[in-house]
């Protein structure tokens, strides 16, 4: 079971914009601002998409943003496109010096 | 650019351990902390443990307390995870991780750069 709970798929059209919550615990996500977001597609590493709740490495496109509210970080993705169908992963910092992830969503263009 | 390069599979017994290694180039080695990362087949991430490169010190999770070790050797510029005691639950691919410029709790959360991954299975 992971440490923090993200709904197992969310879908989407073309062009509409979904969201991905991740929901953890005041010795997690609501204890610090290091909340990170990585997409996967099959077969391939994890990619970092955002970090520190709402900042987007370099090259990572202005369609994704994150966000947080109390215990819970939200992932954001506009203008769906088809390249966008992976899995989404939210990460954080846990209280006690270690790393915990969530247990991933679908995202499927329909 | 920064590359990761991961060893190639393994198959083991269980019972026996494992040597990952994860060579870095493209940036300065001792400058960076570098995670260990496991995801079992179908399932999510799970967090290992993380190495300091400069002095080699280690925080490893709770889990695996016990029976993972991660080394590195500067003259080489090679990160090393050994997990022992192998049980079919061990069946995953392991990613080295690196994190970018961090401090405190950011060193745990920001992985920028991930290795190709390393299938390990754990079988009789």
């Amino acid at each position: 079971q992971s440490a923090l709970t993200q709904p197992a798929s969310v879908s989407g059209s073309p062009g509409q914009s979904i969201t991905i919550s991740c929901t953890g615990t005041s010795s997690d996500i609501g204890g610090y601002n290091y909340v990170s977001w990585y997409q996967q597609h099959p077969g391939k590493a994890p990619k970092l998409i955002i970090y520190d709740v709402n900042n987007r490495p370099s090259g990572v496109s202005n369609r994704f943003s994150g966000s947080k509210s109390g215990n819970t970080a939200s992932l954001t993705i506009s203008g769906l496109q088809a390249e966008d169908e992976a899995d989404y992963y939210c990460g954080s910092y846990k209280t006690r010096v270690t790393g915990v992830f969530g247990g991933g969503t679908k995202l499927t263009v329909l | 650019q920064v590359q990761l390069v991961q060893s190639g599979a393994e198959v083991k017994k269980p019972g026996a351990s494992v040597n990952v290694s994860c060579k870095a180039s493209g940036y300065s080695f001792t400058s960076y902390n570098m995670h260990w990362v496991r995801q079992a087949p179908g399932q999510g991430l799970e967090w290992m443990g993380i190495i300091n490169p400069s002095p080699g010190s280690t925080t490893y999770g709770q889990k695996f307390q016990g029976r993972v070790t991660m080394t590195r050797d500067t003259s080489t510029s090679t990160f090393y995870m050994e997990l022992s005691s192998l049980r079919s639950e061990d069946t995953a691919v392991y990613y080295c991780a690196r994190v970018g410029d961090c401090s405190g709790g950011s060193c745990y959360s920001n992985f920028d750069y991930w290795g190709q991954g390393t299938l390990v299975t754990v079988s009789s």
